[in-house]
């Protein structure tokens, strides 16, 4: 069973509220990403999780937090949310022995009022 | 550093019709080249991966191949069909302390018409 879960689909929140998206893998992969996708731009990595290490990207560092509290499960968490975090959120997993391929959910889309 | 572009943002095609996609990259390292698709509203899934230039990636019906002369890998499908009316990402896998980090294209929107 390849399945990437996220939830939730669509999130709907008020500019300076937190926001908190979580997304589950059943692959037992040791390695977790999350990218944020707006449109007509590139999906741009913010952050991974390969086991228990996370590893954010330079000019997302402040911005984004991240937890996983065990292997299948990881979030998303926004402190204060901006207008400018309005965006599809997408989880992929991967198995770092692996080939590098990636398997994503379905997304998350947030939009911040 | 490293990246991929995508230029294309739409493609408009007729079925039966000839698909070719590019994107150029730019690495210092070896890299591993994947092409993704995402039909609507589902998450980008795997359609090839070419890790050696030169070499062809074939899957349902499409060809992929990377020049690393040109730095270049593209896409390509001899008859398009309705139903490949997709979203498709290409995307460079590099290493970075024993992790994939993946660097994804912008996308190319492709319409087929029937």
């Amino acid at each position: 069973d390849t399945t990437v879960k996220q939830n939730p689909r669509y999130k709907l929140a008020r500019v300076g509220k937190p926001v908190n998206l979580i997304c589950s893998q059943t692959m037992n992969h040791d390695t977790m990403y999350w990218y944020q996708k707006k449109p007509n731009q590139a999906p741009k990595l913010l952050l991974f999780y390969y086991d228990k290490i996370l590893n954010r990207e330079a000019d997302t560092f402040e911005k984004f937090q991240s937890s996983r509290p065990n292997n299948s499960f990881c979030s998303l968490y926004i402190g204060s949310a901006g207008l400018e975090y309005s965006a599809m959120y997408l989880c992929a997993s991967s198995s770092g022995s692996g080939t590098g391929q990636l398997y994503f959910g379905e997304g998350s889309k947030l939009t911040v009022l | 550093g490293d990246s991929v572009t995508q230029k294309q943002g739409q493609v408009t095609l007729s079925e039966d019709d000839f698909l070719f996609i590019n994107c150029t990259y730019s690495t210092t390292t070896y890299p591993t080249l994947f092409w993704y698709v995402q039909y609507p509203g589902q998450g980008p899934q795997l359609l090839l991966k070419v890790t050696t230039a030169n070499n062809k990636g074939i899957s349902r019906g499409f060809e992929a191949t990377y020049d690393k002369g040109t730095t270049s890998f593209h896409l390509q499908k001899a008859s398009v069909q309705e139903s490949d009316s997709a979203v498709y990402f290409c995307a460079l896998a590099l290493t970075s302390g024993g992790n994939y980090k993946p660097t994804f294209g912008k996308g190319t929107s492709l319409v087929v018409h029937p």
